[in-house]
């Protein structure tokens, strides 16, 4: 059983267009994030949502818009490719607001030509 | 504000040395602690965490971390590192008060050669 799934797990595109990376977590966990791994392997986070809102937003470009149809499902659209784009995005999870562990998908790995 | 820092950037050692990484973080209150390890390829995975409690974690695959408040530190440990080990480690923290925003450090290259 995959707790944290992502799909693609690659996905190679051109500059300009629009992709959309999909996040699914099976725990029952109300809290969802999207992180940005550069390729220097930094880690940031990007967003996060609880039961469906919105509660973190870092300073990313509006190009980058998360949805979450459901609190199992956080997706992460991004208009407008661009070759800075290019990075792992990791999706994760965990149960709510206070302590607790977060639990990472196996990344998408983005490339825009 | 608020950051977590790790102090070496690559470390190369050979099987059965000992393996220590250094973590420090800066935050007002108190705060979550973890380790997560992310072999090549793969996605993170959690090592430790500290949340409260005995300062001395362990973790998986005989790994262990001391949080220690005064210096705001939370260090990674193994006594004898195997070759599976190779991967790289991140340290990383978010306030008990918050929607765990997790901060992470710039990570830590551990080789390990047969």
């Amino acid at each position: 059983d995959t707790a944290v799934s992502q799909t693609p797990k690659y996905l190679v595109t051109q500059m300009g267009n629009d992709k959309s990376i999909k996040c699914e977590q099976n725990l029952g966990h109300d809290t969802m994030y999207w992180y940005k791994q550069d390729s220097k392997k930094f880690l940031k986070i990007m967003f996060s949502y609880n039961n469906k809102e919105l509660i973190i937003n870092e300073t990313v470009p509006n190009r980058f818009s998360p949805k979450s149809p459901d609190k199992a499902h956080l997706n992460l659209h991004i208009n407008s490719l661009e070759l800075g784009d290019s990075a792992v995005y990791f999706c994760a999870s965990k149960v709510g607001e206070g302590t607790d562990t977060q639990y990472f998908g196996p990344g998408t790995r983005l490339t825009v030509l | 504000a608020q950051s977590v820092s790790q102090h070496n950037h690559h470390v190369i050692l050979s099987e059965a040395a000992s393996l220590e990484l250094g973590c420090n973080y800066s935050y007002g209150g108190t705060v979550n602690l973890f380790w997560y390890v992310q072999y090549p390829g793969q996605h993170l995975q959690l090592l430790l965490k500290y949340f409260s409690g005995d300062p001395l974690v362990k973790g998986i695959k005989g790994f262990e971390a001391e949080f220690i408040k005064s210096k705001f530190s939370f260090n990674l440990r193994k006594p004898s590192v195997q070759w599976s080990d190779t991967a790289e480690y991140f340290c990383a923290a978010y306030p008990t008060d918050s929607w765990g925003k997790l901060q992470f450090g710039a990570g830590t290259q551990v080789v390990v050669t047969p």
